[in-house]
């Protein structure tokens, strides 16, 4: 199975501030990937597929970057509503894998 | 509106088997996969498996960890998908999420799209 490591595990930043998260695959899965936003008790929420392709109704400052092993998700200016954890998911090939996620916490 | 509902989850003896459903509503469901994640709690999310279209004959994928334990069925007709979880460990102590795969017309690539709001699996004695 393909592993995904994600990086860092949590950070502290500020309103306003530009925050960036990384997942890299132990292999090459192309641009098959997506990024998940999830608040305390809920369930997960798309915010980009195929590596850097926002999904609808999700703020444009998110964005996303990468193919073949490394990629990244960038919150340009990080807004009150934006803490939360983040994963990645590859779907490249069968099982699907996780990233461990980034807490992204209030400094 | 397109919505996910779970339903099933409780508390189970460790050996024990329980069956989750999905309902779900507003979107052509056969011709949609649909994975089952989970989370254990405080810790990441898991993907457990998928059902795959109507196209693809309903076809099963499983990660590593429940392969061979638990099994992922649906019924178009329904508009369900169910989860059957057998031979239950303490470790299977999670949150269980149903979650739509969204095909981009653009893209032509999947994600999870549309997400359940959960249901609760405690396996303990």
């Amino acid at each position: 199975a393909i592993q995904m490591t994600q990086s860092p595990s949590s950070l502290s930043a500020s309103v306003g501030d530009r925050v960036t998260v990384t997942c890299r695959a132990s292999q090459g899965i192309g641009n098959d990937l997506g990024w998940y936003q999830q608040k305390p008790g809920k369930a997960p929420k798309l915010l980009i597929y195929a590596a850097s392709t926002l999904q609808s109704g999700v703020p444009s400052r998110f964005s996303g970057s990468g193919s073949g092993t490394d990629f990244t998700l960038t919150i340009s200016s990080l807004q009150p509503e934006d803490f939360a954890t983040y994963y990645c998911l590859e779907d490249y090939n069968y099982p699907l894998t996780f990233g461990g996620g980034t807490k992204v916490e209030i400094k | 509106e397109v919505q996910l509902v779970e339903s099933g989850g409780g508390l189970v003896q460790p050996g024990g088997s329980l069956r989750l459903s999905c309902a779900t509503s507003g979107f052509t469901f056969s011709d949609h996969h649909m994975d089952w994640v989970r989370q254990a709690p405080g810790k990441g999310l898991e993907w457990i498996g998928r059902t795959k279209d109507k196209l693809r004959g309903h076809r099963t994928e499983y990660g590593a960890s429940v392969k061979g334990r638990f099994t992922i069925s649906r019924d178009d007709s329904e508009k369900s998908v169910f989860l059957q979880l057998n031979s239950l460990q303490t470790e299977d102590t999670a949150v269980y999420f149903c979650a739509r795969v969204g095909r981009s017309s653009e893209t032509h690539q999947d994600a999870l799209d549309i997400w359940g709001q959960g249901t609760m699996v405690t396996v303990s004695s």
